[in-house]
């Protein structure tokens, strides 16, 4: 099993521009999330996911947004990046919930 | 609303010497607590969690935690830490969704 895959893994964007960061999992996990992180913040979730077809958001979602289409992938776009969206992002997945989370190696964004 | 708290930033020990790495926890019912671990450059890693019964908690790579109801606390311990202990730190408590600690960097010299 690959686990948790992210890609890219760095990547430097232009105020205003937009992208997709990919997450995909093989593990048949049903619960899928993105989270960022900034020093000495911890982690903040960002949106998730229960299941194909249903999204939610998290403590930060502004900004952001998100679909599920299968179980395997969750992909997360940037609309119009800001120099405030410059951060490390993770996906994870888990069985449940309230499971363990597995993270992806993360995406280093720079936004300039 | 949940809510975790790391008191400590940085917790610094000599190798061979116990280390422990504190974390209080608010939520309105029952704690779904966990601890990860996250090495330089690299995702983090599940240690250990606590969802219910036996209050003293065992994970990976050595580490165990105690669940303390009364003081709302779920510390992080290990009987002898080793320079690869060397890492950041997260507390977290899931109640559906998975809330953070600000993390506590552990340096373990040697």
């Amino acid at each position: 099993n690959a686990g948790v895959t992210q890609t890219p893994k760095f990547q430097v964007l232009k105020t205003g521009q937009s992208m997709t960061l990919q997450c995909a999992q093989d593990m048949n996990h049903e619960y899928m999330s993105w989270y960022r992180q900034d020093p000495g913040m911890g982690l903040r979730l960002i949106h998730y996911s229960v299941g194909a077809g249903i999204t939610d958001q998290g403590e930060v979602p502004n900004g952001y947004n998100v679909s599920r289409s299968t179980t395997e992938d969750f992909p997360l776009r940037l609309l119009s990046a800001a120099p405030s969206q410059t951060s490390v992002y993770f996906c994870a997945s888990s069985i449940e919930p309230v499971g363990e989370q597995y993270f992806g190696p993360g995406t280093r964004l720079t936004v300039t | 609303a949940q809510s975790v708290a790391q008191p400590e930033d940085q917790v610094n020990v000599a190798e061979g010497n116990p280390l422990t790495v504190k974390c209080t926890y608010s939520v309105s019912g029952n704690p779904y607590l966990f601890w990860y671990v996250q090495y330089p450059n690299r995702g983090l890693q599940f240690l250990l969690k606590y969802i219910t019964g036996d209050n003293l908690v065992k994970g990976s790579y050595g580490f165990e935690a105690e669940f303390n109801k009364s003081q709302t606390s779920f510390h992080l311990k290990k009987p002898s830490a080793l320079v690869s202990d060397s890492a950041l730190y997260f507390c977290a408590v899931n109640d559906y969704k998975l809330s953070f600690g600000a993390g506590t960097t552990v340096t373990v010299r040697a």
